[in-house]
């Protein structure tokens, strides 16, 4: 079956303008995680939704990161006034969440770059 | 604060070598333990994972050693072959939410 998928692959933009990053998650999957991994660097926790509870933000690295999970399956990652630091490959993944199953499974991310 | 930390950076490994990559954490809550594979341009993907009751799992020629008491956990790769070449992440979650990584090992098995 299809696995995650996630666009655009690569994003460039300028500093200050925004985007928008797509991740449709395996169908059926209740959980969803958006992490960012920086070059050299390991995944960095952005946001997890788990079905309809409210989504843990913890992770959002400032108020400029938001994101949204329509009908429990695409998410919509947004990113306002982007700044250089912000450059990053964009991870999602999504889980059954079903006892004794935590296999995350990851799309291929999208490549921010900000020029 | 880094909640799973990973050694070494990066790993050279002669082919059927044994590759081991090592990982710390501080939290007792942690309840799942996954190791991760990935590939240039790919996301990760998952290779092994143990939970805390078991001291030991083996999957081919995979197999992560866990101990409890001293709060690690480390990945072997026993006959190690180019194709095995990848940056590898361990990581830790409670209950399956929040998922903690560690920095990544690059390894790099010469023929």
């Amino acid at each position: 079956g299809a696995g995650v998928s996630q666009s655009p692959s690569n994003k460039v933009t300028e500093k200050g303008k925004d985007v928008e990053l797509r991740c449709d998650p395996i169908s059926g999957h209740t959980a969803l995680y958006w992490y960012r991994q920086s070059l050299g660097q390991g995944l960095e926790f952005l946001i997890y939704f788990q079905g309809n509870s409210a989504p843990d933000k913890s992770g959002l690295p400032s108020d400029r990161f938001s994101a949204e999970r329509t009908g429990g399956s695409v998410s919509t990652l947004t990113i306002q006034r982007t700044q250089q630091e912000d450059s990053a490959v964009y991870l999602c993944a999504s889980s059954t969440r079903l006892a004794g199953t935590d296999t995350q499974y990851f799309g291929p991310g999208t490549r921010l770059t900000v020029l | 604060q880094q909640q799973v930390k990973q050694s070494p950076q990066s790993l050279i490994v002669q082919k059927g070598g044994i590759s081991i990559i090592n990982c710390a954490y501080e939290n007792t809550a942690f309840d799942y333990f996954p190791w991760y594979q990935q590939f240039p341009g790919k996301g990760p993907a998952l290779l092994i994972a143990i939970r805390p009751d078991v001291s030991e799992k083996k999957e081919g020629r995979f197999t992560i050693s866990f101990n409890k008491s001293a709060k690690q956990f480390s990945l072997h790769i026993m006959d190690s072959q180019p194709g095995d070449s990848a940056t590898y992440f361990c990581a830790a979650s409670m209950a399956g939410n929040q998922f903690y990584f560690g920095t990544g090992t690059s390894l790099t098995v010469i023929p």
